[in-house]
């Protein structure tokens, strides 16, 4: 079946410690984007990518890196620096480079103890 | 910068109409309307392109008027499978190409 899917869909985690969210799709589409999502808030863009091997900051990337070295595969990093990384991650793409749906992924949820 | 999306929250009974706005401070090019269920991922409504155009799904409608920079999703004869919370989500024109963001969301609760 053609998706996205996004691992781990739970992810507990120590201060300190960096962690990398999967985000794999086989729509053969462009764009990927990361959000973030608080309880009862909005969708707030960390990074996003138009093509391979490029990738623009969004509004909230302190904290994350990102990498696109495939078309198929955008995973999110979230290191030590990000100071409240507790949050449901949100990874979506998009068929072309310009306007068109988004598809999102169901999702990681992210809890630092 | 976010839109800004309006009212934060409505309750409604089943079959009664409602209006979510969203405005942006920047140009458009697009708006985008997603709803979300609790726990789940956004699913896409619609999308909307500058010209003003209007654009329907089942009962749900939306408008764009791009020289105010607002756009409007109208909820009619609502049924209980539109509570969720609704996004809009705005593209401005980019020479490196477009960026989707999405305003703070409304929530709907609408009651039998």
């Amino acid at each position: 079946d053609g998706g996205i899917t996004q691992s781990p869909k739970y992810l507990f985690r120590k201060e300190g410690q960096n962690v990398t969210l999967s985000c794999e799709q086989n729509l053969n589409h462009d764009a990927m984007y990361w959000y973030r999502q608080d309880p009862g808030q909005g969708l707030r863009l960390i990074y996003y990518s138009q093509i391979v091997n490029d990738f623009q900051k969004g509004d909230i990337a302190e904290g994350y890196s990102v990498s696109r070295e495939k078309k198929e595969s955008f995973p999110l990093t979230v290191t030590s620096a990000q100071k409240n990384p507790t949050a449901f991650y949100l990874c979506a793409t998009q068929q072309g480079a310009g306007t068109g749906e988004l598809f999102f992924g169901e999702g990681s949820r992210l809890t630092v103890l | 910068q976010q839109p800004v999306q309006s009212p934060q929250a409505v309750i409604l009974r089943e079959g009664e109409d409602a209006v979510i706005n969203c405005s942006s401070s920047k140009a458009l090019y697009s708006v985008h309307w997603y709803r979300q269920k609790h726990g789940e991922a956004p699913v896409f409504l619609m999308i909307l392109l500058k010209g003003g155009e209007q654009k329907g799904h089942e009962k749900i409608s939306a408008s764009f008027n791009e020289k105010k920079q607002q756009s409007s999703l109208y909820l009619t004869a609502s049924q209980l499978s539109y509570s969720g919370t609704y996004f809009c989500g705005t593209e401005t024109l980019k020479a490196a190409g477009n960026k989707l963001t999405f305003g703070g969301g409304t929530r709907v609760l609408v009651k039998p």
